[in-house]
């Protein structure tokens, strides 16, 4: 069984300041990894993800996020928040093509 | 572009009625599809699985005969709430893998039902 555990429902940062989302899954088997960004009444946006390979994952908007096997973690990073960066967050896990298991979501505001 | 399709992106209907949201895969073919439901302010939980020429499979607690899936297509799913209530008033949303194992599952853009 898969789980995602993401600490935090809301986090507020001000505009330019560091962005960071934790998330921590449970895998028995290894585990692909993935953050999505929800809009109001909208669909997710893949914002990145790991499979396999290089630890530190590039994803659109700026955001990045490292893979720690040690720690269990996928957290999402940006240096810089603006203010566009408002919305829901989404750490997901699955083991392929399987659905995809998601974290209870991280709001997040940007104060100006 | 998007690649998964879903239809309409909000519904109002009354109590009673019945329901059908599409899921269309744009330019791969899908075997399978999720779909999922988020309730206001909570993460998406999956409903069921469906399967171009067989059986949708339903997760626990998710009633098969309340919510028909139907993947009639490769490149499509349709989910139909039937008898729908107050209470199956939620944000719908169906997701599609393209082939390969790496590939990241695709999202439409959901549909809001509300039922008075």
């Amino acid at each position: 069984a898969q789980s995602v555990t993401q600490l935090g429902s809301h986090v507020s940062v001000s505009e330019g300041a560091l962005v960071l989302l934790r998330c921590n899954y449970s895998s028995s088997v290894p585990p692909y990894l993935f953050w999505y960004v929800q809009y109001p009444n909208q669909g997710l946006q893949l914002l990145l993800k790991y499979t396999t390979g290089a630890t530190l994952v590039k994803g659109i908007n700026g955001f990045e996020a490292e893979f720690k096997k040690s720690e269990t973690s996928f957290h999402l990073t940006k240096p810089s928040a603006h203010m566009s960066d408002a919305a829901e967050y989404f750490c997901a896990v699955n083991s392929g093509n399987t659905p995809l298991v998601f974290g209870k979501g991280t709001r997040l505001s940007v104060i100006a | 572009g998007a690649v998964v399709s879903q239809h309409p992106s909000w519904v109002i209907c009354k109590s009673g009625t019945s329901v059908k949201i599409e899921c269309r895969s744009l330019d791969f073919q899908a075997t399978t599809m999720f779909w999922y439901r988020q309730f206001p302010k909570q993460s998406l939980m999956l409903m069921a699985t469906s399967n171009e020429g067989s059986k949708a499979t339903y997760e626990q607690g998710v009633e098969k005969d309340k919510f028909l899936i139907n993947h009639a297509s490769l490149t499509l799913s349709t989910l139909t709430v039937t008898s729908a209530h107050p209470e199956d008033s939620s944000f719908y949303i169906c997701s599609a893998p393209r082939q390969g194992r790496n590939s990241p599952l695709h999202f439409g853009n959901g549909t809001r039902l509300t039922v008075t």
